[in-house]
């Protein structure tokens, strides 16, 4: 079945960066756009970026430009996501998901927390 | 930037009654494609995000038929006909923008059980 499998939670420092990956299985991992989606502890949901498996286009929200990098390995089927600079308020659940028209497809999540 | 701006936000309904979630869009969300990447999401308590509706009202696959989307351009609303225990979450819409490239989503709508 489709399914997106991320990595475990993560505890950084203020300062340092994380990196958290996203397997894919189940579907054509290059057809189609994969989203990094992230949730503050009882807040909504943000979107942060995205990379085309296929073609490694990335597009970026304005407020991570220079912070987050989106990459994919199309051998293992993972997409992988690196925060730099992180502070407390980058403490959140971070999502991948799949984009057929729509994020049909999430994983599981990842807790970031972000604590000195 | 497109910001969508959901009403209610927060839903107390009784079993069996219907409940409705509107979203409204700072701007239009036609795509230069003709088509409009309006969907609705819902976040079970301690769940990630699920798909519900795509394409303003296109039920996703395994989605209860009791889910209904419709609107058009800038208006959208997301209709629960019976509320069931399991519906109680947070339900999302959101929106792709072409140029420049971003995704959206409205503040989240709680729907509980009176």
């Amino acid at each position: 079945q489709v399914q997106l499998v991320q990595s475990g939670a993560e505890v950084k420092k203020p300062g340092a960066s994380v990196r958290l990956s996203c397997k894919a299985s189940g579907y054509t991992f290059t057809s189609y756009y994969l989203h990094w989606v992230r949730q503050a502890p009882g807040q909504g949901l943000e979107w942060m970026g995205m990379i085309h498996p296929g073609r490694g286009t990335t597009a970026y929200a304005q407020r991570f430009q220079g912070r987050i990098t989106v990459t994919r390995v199309t051998s293992t089927s993972t997409v992988y996501m690196d925060l730099s600079n992180l502070t407390s308020d980058d403490t959140a659940i971070y999502y991948c998901a799949k984009d057929q028209s729509a994020f049909d497809i999430w994983g599981q999540g990842a807790m970031v927390t972000v604590s000195s | 930037e497109i910001v969508l701006t959901q009403t209610p936000l927060s839903s107390p309904v009784t079993l069996g009654q219907p409940a409705s979630i509107s979203c409204r869009s700072s701007q239009s969300l036609v795509h230069s494609d003709g088509n409009t990447y309006l969907s609705w999401l819902q976040q079970r308590p301690g769940q990630p995000p699920r798909l519900l509706i795509y394409k303003i009202s296109n039920r996703f696959s395994g989605v209860p038929d009791r889910f209904s989307g419709s609107g058009a351009g800038t208006d959208f609303t997301l209709k629960i006909s019976r509320v069931e225990a399991e519906d109680v979450g947070i339900y999302y819409c959101m929106q792709a923008t072409q140029f420049p490239p971003t995704w959206t989503f409205g503040q989240g709508t709680r729907v509980e059980i009176k």
